[in-house]
């Protein structure tokens, strides 16, 4: 079946240490997205991506990195930088950019130990 | 910039019992309004999406209805089962093509 595969689905970082997350999908879909969910918060989106080698900043860049070097794949690396990374991190991804339902994967939880 | 708000937080009802959930947003100029269900731990899940033009959407025992001009959307669910127990997000889509999302009611229905 098509979909988005999101792995692993708990992810723990140490002090300082940089981790990324996976994000596939085989819906063949160009635009791709990561957003983080806290607790009763709605979702802010980190990264999107319209199209292979291309990715914009969302409302919550700092601290995390992207790329797109295959249609399939959008990996985010969560950077030491960020200071409080501990969320549900959710991947998406829709046929086109714009007025199109996004599909979402599972999830990674991340947390600090 | 756009403000997307979920009234109520939670509802709990028993089964059987007909449901509205409230969503409004706070700039009319949207493309469209996406509903999504989440259950716990889990990923968003697309139930119905009602683009600018539409007024409602149906699907199974879900309606959604959209009123721009009044920055609302609804969904209706009929006759409740324990089964619809998740929370429930609407989201709304601008000329950004960013998704603008609420912070979801939690539903809960009891057998």
């Amino acid at each position: 079946d098509g979909g988005i595969t999101q792995s692993p689905k708990y992810l723990f970082r140490k002090e300082g240490q940089n981790v990324t997350l996976s994000c596939e999908q085989n819906l063949n879909h160009d635009a791709m997205y990561w957003y983080r969910q806290d607790p009763g918060q709605g979702l802010r989106l980190i990264y999107y991506s319209q199209i292979v080698n291309d990715f914009q900043k969302g409302d919550i860049a700092e601290g995390y990195s992207v790329s797109r070097e295959k249609k399939e794949s959008f990996p985010l690396t969560v950077t030491s930088a960020q200071k409080n990374p501990t969320a549900f991190y959710l991947c998406a991804s829709s046929i086109v950019p714009g007025n199109q339902p996004q599909h979402f994967g599972d999830g990674t939880r991340l947390s600090i130990l | 910039k756009q403000e997307v708000t979920q009234i109520p937080a939670a509802l709990s009802v028993p089964e059987g019992e007909n449901l509205v959930l409230n969503c409004s947003f706070t700039d009319s100029a949207i493309y469209n309004l996406q509903w999504f269900r989440q259950d716990p731990g889990k990923g968003l899940t697309s139930l119905l999406l009602i683009q600018s033009s539409q007024r409602e959407q149906t699907s199974g025992r879900l309606n959604a209805s959209l009123d721009k001009s009044s920055g609302r959307s609804t969904l209706y669910i009929a006759a409740s089962q324990p089964g619809d127990s998740a929370t429930y997000l609407c989201a709304s889509q601008g000329g950004s093509e960013k998704l603008v999302f609420g912070k979801g009611t939690k539903l809960t229905v009891n057998p």
